[in-house]
């Protein structure tokens, strides 16, 4: 059973635009949703992090939307740049989900 | 400061034979993790450490696996009997305590080729 679910699978984006990735979780305990980016060859490395007792959290072009009623979190990046170009996990405390990949195209 | 450190970096191996993957953590981190990531897949979680405990093991795939930690610093995780379906990279993260809240640093992983 995935506690986590994650999408879309991959995104292209012009650089420039609004890269959106959305998750879901199902367990209600659940009370830290880390996002982690990850670029080949190397391991994850936490982008922002948020607790359910804000709906919005933002760090330079990374913003977090947190809706806990209906147990969903996205991060937004914008004015995305061709160094995003990443996988990105969003995690519920150890249990991830399943990755996005995102291209930003120059 | 050193972050977390895995080896070998690489390691191609024969069907049936035994792996050992080595786990440095950042000095000072009581929890450590193990995760295993394959081809175009998430992070799927095999077992963490808080100190040299490892609380819950149900993540581990099968039998084949196990993991230990001693002198709550190195872990290594061991994979008896290796199939190809074991080929994956297998990661490494440490963190402050096993806390929610805690950041998780990880290490560049291990790539497990079974051939």
């Amino acid at each position: 059973q995935q506690q986590v679910k994650q999408s879309p699978q991959s995104l292209i984006v012009q650089k420039g635009g609004i890269s959106i990735i959305n998750c879901a979780y199902e367990n209600t305990a659940f009370d830290y949703f880390p996002w982690y980016q990850q670029f080949p060859g190397k391991g994850p490395a936490l982008l922002i992090a948020i607790r359910p007792d804000v709906s919005e959290k933002k760090e330079g072009r990374f913003t977090i939307s947190f809706n806990k009623s209906a147990k969903q979190f996205s991060l937004h990046i914008m004015d995305s740049q061709p160094g995003d170009s990443a996988t990105y996990f969003c995690a519920a405390r150890s249990t991830f989900g399943d990755g996005t990949t995102l291209t930003v195209k120059p | 400061g050193a972050g977390v450190s895995q080896s070998p970096s690489n390691k191609v191996t024969e069907k049936g034979k035994d792996v050992e993957l080595r786990c440095d953590p950042i000095s000072g981190h009581t929890a450590l993790y193990w995760y295993r990531q394959s081809l175009g897949q998430g992070l799927e979680f095999l077992i963490y450490f808080q100190g040299n405990s490892a609380p819950d093991k149900s993540g581990l795939p099968s039998d084949r696996f196990s993991a230990e930690r001693t002198g709550g610093s190195v872990s290594t995780l061991t994979i008896q009997r290796t199939q190809q379906e074991d080929s994956a990279v297998y990661l490494c993260a440490s963190s402050l305590a096993y806390s929610s809240y805690n950041e998780q640093f990880f290490g560049p992983g291990t790539r497990l080729t079974v051939l």
